[in-house]
């Protein structure tokens, strides 16, 4: 079945430092691909998508490229800020699966001032 | 203005009790979710609900019993508590086929002594 690996945390960073969280995934067809945050005490909030191949996703500084070649959807953001200590999610979505978001494990980011 | 609410935000009990949670969303959306996430932040889909009907039921122990009664509206109810249960609960909704942006709540964390 399909699969969502992430790399596994915590990632600690000090401030503005370049940040990559890898994800990989596995699947049929042509998925769509998400990274969701989830901040300290709170539910999951999308952070970015991408909806085919070679489609880059980009918000809050933060961006992942769609590689069908690799089957990565890598995340990266060049500067990082202590408010950017969250954990991130990796999910994708195919629609043979009746529409159900499939999870990484999730990877925690801390950020040191 | 909350688009998904959960009630309680806490919750304390004993093993053996049974207790609910609940789930309101102002969204529009015609599905709804109930997910679990333990200690290490991985998270696992425990139902789902397309307009009040039942799209994905995972593993999970028939002591949970979820309940739509209509769809803005997802209700957890589970029976004779166990230890392992203790974990935070999310709520989610999306429109179904909405390309994977699925909106979350801020959480139940229930702790079972």
């Amino acid at each position: 079945g399909d699969s969502v690996t992430q790399m596994e945390g915590p990632v600690t960073l000090s401030e503005e430092a370049f940040l990559t969280i890898n994800c990989t995934y596995t699947a049929t067809g042509y998925p769509s691909l998400f990274w969701y945050v989830q901040y300290p005490g709170e539910g999951l909030q999308l952070l970015l998508k991408a909806t085919k191949a070679d489609d880059k996703g980009s918000n809050k500084g933060f961006e992942a490229t769609y590689r069908k070649e690799t089957t990565s959807f890598h995340l990266e953001k060049g500067s990082v800020q202590v408010s950017d200590s969250a954990v991130y999610f990796c999910a994708l979505l195919n629609g043979d699966s009746n529409y159900q978001l499939i999870w990484g494990a999730g990877t925690k980011l801390i950020i040191k001032p | 203005d909350t688009a998904v609410s959960q009630t309680p935000k806490y919750l304390v009990t004993q093993m053996g009790n049974d207790k609910s949670i609940k789930c309101e969303q102002n969204l529009g959306h015609d599905t709804m979710y109930w997910y679990k996430q333990d200690s290490k932040k991985f998270l696992k889909i425990m139902f789902s609900y397309n307009n009040k009907e039942l799209i994905i039921n995972e593993t999970v122990p028939n002591r949970f019993s979820p309940k739509s009664p209509d769809k803005a509206h997802l209700n957890l109810h589970i029976n004779s508590l166990e230890l392992g249960d203790s974990a935070v609960y999310f709520c989610a909704s999306s429109n179904r086929g909405g390309l994977g942006e699925q909106y979350f709540g801020p959480g139940t964390r229930l702790t079972v002594t």
